[in-house]
């Protein structure tokens, strides 16, 4: 079974940093690509950043592009999101998100249960 | 960025009855190379992480009821839910996996009647 537990998330202030991280298990974690995937409460999905099996391909939303970094080890089966310059406009449920292909182009077939940023002062 | 508009924004059926939830894209999501659209389907219940329904604009993904049903191409898709059940009450997403950034619609809530 696809397990994807992400974890990290918290009240912050403003301008600081944040890492989430993803633990997956149940599958091959180095042959696909992951996602994050955010969602303030009660509204829509944004998606914020994607990263290829072997991270070769990295992609960013514009809003987060030069403050958020994707990163993953495959050796840990696991998924990261090193968050800096903190925003209010930044909180939200952050969700871990697998791809059905390596590369990410692709669809996401499984979702983590997500963890709660909350950028405040 | 590809713009993804769903119609309606809410939608209540009779249990029973046919659902159907229109998405369109601002421009073509299908890849003359493979001729794939890249456009899936999620399902989100209250309280609960999205859940994959439909990829690939009309495959259903493994375990999900064959009442639900995904068809377009290009920029004009539809998900249908064929006899709506208690549990299909959810909010609805497409996403164009496409291109970077990958865009969701606003969703589509549907309710029973």
């Amino acid at each position: 079974e696809v397990q994807l537990v992400e974890s990290g998330g918290g009240l912050v202030q403003p301008g600081r940093s944040l890492r989430l991280s993803c633990a997956a298990s149940g599958f091959t974690f180095d042959d696909y690509a992951m996602k994050w995937v955010r969602q303030v409460p009660g509204k829509g999905l944004e998606w914020v950043s994607g990263i290829s099996w072997n991270s070769d391909t990295i992609d960013y939303a514009d809003s987060v592009k030069g403050r958020f970094t994707v990163s993953r080890d495959n050796a840990r089966n696991s998924l990261y999101l090193q968050m800096n310059s903190l925003r209010a406009e930044d909180t939200a449920l952050y969700y871990c998100a697998k791809a059905g292909c390596g590369g990410t182009r692709c669809y996401i077939n499984y979702w983590g249960q997500g963890t709660l940023v909350t950028v405040s002062s | 960025d590809i713009v993804m508009t769903q119609s309606p924004d809410s939608l209540a059926v009779s249990l029973g009855e046919r659902a159907t939830i229109n998405c369109k894209s601002s421009q073509s999501v299908l890849y003359s190379s493979n001729d794939k659209n890249y456009l899936a389907w999620h399902q989100q219940k209250p309280g609960q992480p999205p859940k994959l329904l439909i990829y690939w604009a009309s495959t259903r993904e493994y375990g999900v009821p064959d009442r639900f049903s995904g068809s377009g191409s290009g920029t004009d898709f539809t998900l249908t839910i064929s006899s709506l059940q208690a549990e299909d009450v959810a909010v609805y997403y497409c996403q164009q996996y496409y291109s970077t950034p990958e865009t969701f619609g606003q969703g589509t809530k549907v309710e029973i009647k």
